[in-house]
C-alpha cells in the first residue's frame, strides 16, 4: 500500500484534457512540494513535473500541475496518444526522511 | 549528460543477499548530491530503498533499514545496494537515480538508470 493515493487508472481521447489525483498528509505533500514522474511503457520513469508546477527542460506546456493543502493534481491538455503512460505523484516524507510515491495511474488514449 | 548504468545478478535464491553497482558517468559523485535506489515489483508501483550522500551518510525506507546497505566509492564514480536475506517479494525492477536538489528538481530523482530486473527464487 504507497503512502500517497492515486486512482489507478484514467482515460481520455485525443486532443481531452485530464487530470490525475494524488492526496497524501500533513507530513508529505502537506509539508513538502510534490513531484509527478511520467513512465513509458518499459522504460524507467522520467521526472514530468517538479516542485508542485515547474516543467523540467524538454517537457510540454501541455503538463502542468498543481498542489492544495495535502491533494495535488497532474493535468494533461491536447492529450496525444505518446502521452499514454503510468504516472506517479511523489513527495518527500518528514517522517519518513525520504520521498513517498504514489501507487501509480495508468492512462489510456482512448 | 549524466548516465547511470545498474550492474549485477539478475537471479538470487531466496535467504541470499542481493548485490547491486550504480556507474555514474558524466558528473563526479564527489561534487555533491544524493544518490538513491529505487525498486518496482512487476506490474506494480515504485518503491524508495535509500538514499546515500557523497560523503558516506545515509538514509533508507523504514521498512527494508534492517535489510539494506548502501555505501558510496566516490574514486570509482559508483554507489552499491547490499539486501539481506532477500525473499521473493524482493523480485523487482532495480532502478538506481540521482536526487536533484530543491531548486531544480524539487527533491525530485532527476537522472535514472535504466533499471536492472532481479528475480529472487531458487
Amino acid at each position: 500500500q504507497s503512502v500517497l493515493t492515486q486512482p489507478p487508472s484514467a482515460s481520455g481521447t485525443p486532443g481531452q484534457r485530464v487530470t490525475i489525483s494524488c492526496s497524501g498528509s500533513s507530513s508529505n505533500i502537506g509539508s513538502n512540494t510534490i513531484n509527478w514522474y511520467q513512465q513509458l511503457p518499459g522504460t524507467a520513469p522520467k521526472l514530468l513535473i517538479y516542485s508542485n508546477n515547474l516543467r523540467p527542460s524538454g517537457v510540454p506546456d501541455r503538463f502542468s500541475g498543481s498542489k492544495s493543502g495535502t491533494s495535488a493534481s497532474l493535468a494533461i491538455s491536447g492529450l496525444q496518444s505518446e502521452d499514454e503512460a503510468d504516472y506517479y505523484c511523489a513527495a518527500w516524507d518528514d517522517s519518513l526522511n525520504g520521498p513517498v510515491f504514489g501507487g501509480g495511474t495508468k492512462l489510456t488514449v482512448l | 549528460q549524466v548516465q547511470l548504468q545498474e550492474s549485477g545478478p539478475g537471479l538470487v535464491k531466496p535467504s541470499e543477499t542481493l548485490s547491486l553497482t550504480c556507474v555514474v558517468s558524466g558528473y563526479f559523485i564527489s561534487s555533491g548530491y544524493y544518490w538513491g535506489w529505487i525498486r518496482q515489483p512487476p506490474g506494480k508501483g515504485l518503491e524508495w530503498i535509500g538514499i546515500i550522500y557523497q560523503s558516506g551518510s545515509t538514509s533508507y525506507n523504514p521498512s527494508l533499514r534492517s535489510r539494506v546497505t548502501i555505501s558510496v566509492d566516490t574514486s570509482k564514480n559508483q554507489f552499491s545496494l547490499k539486501l539481506t536475506s532477500v525473499t521473493a517479494a524482493d523480485t523487482a525492477v532495480y532502478y538506481c537515480a540521482r536526487l536533484g536538489g530543491a531548486h531544480s528538481s524539487g527533491w525530485g530523482f532527476d537522472y535514472w538508470g535504466q533499471g536492472t530486473l532481479v528475480t529472487v527464487s531458487s
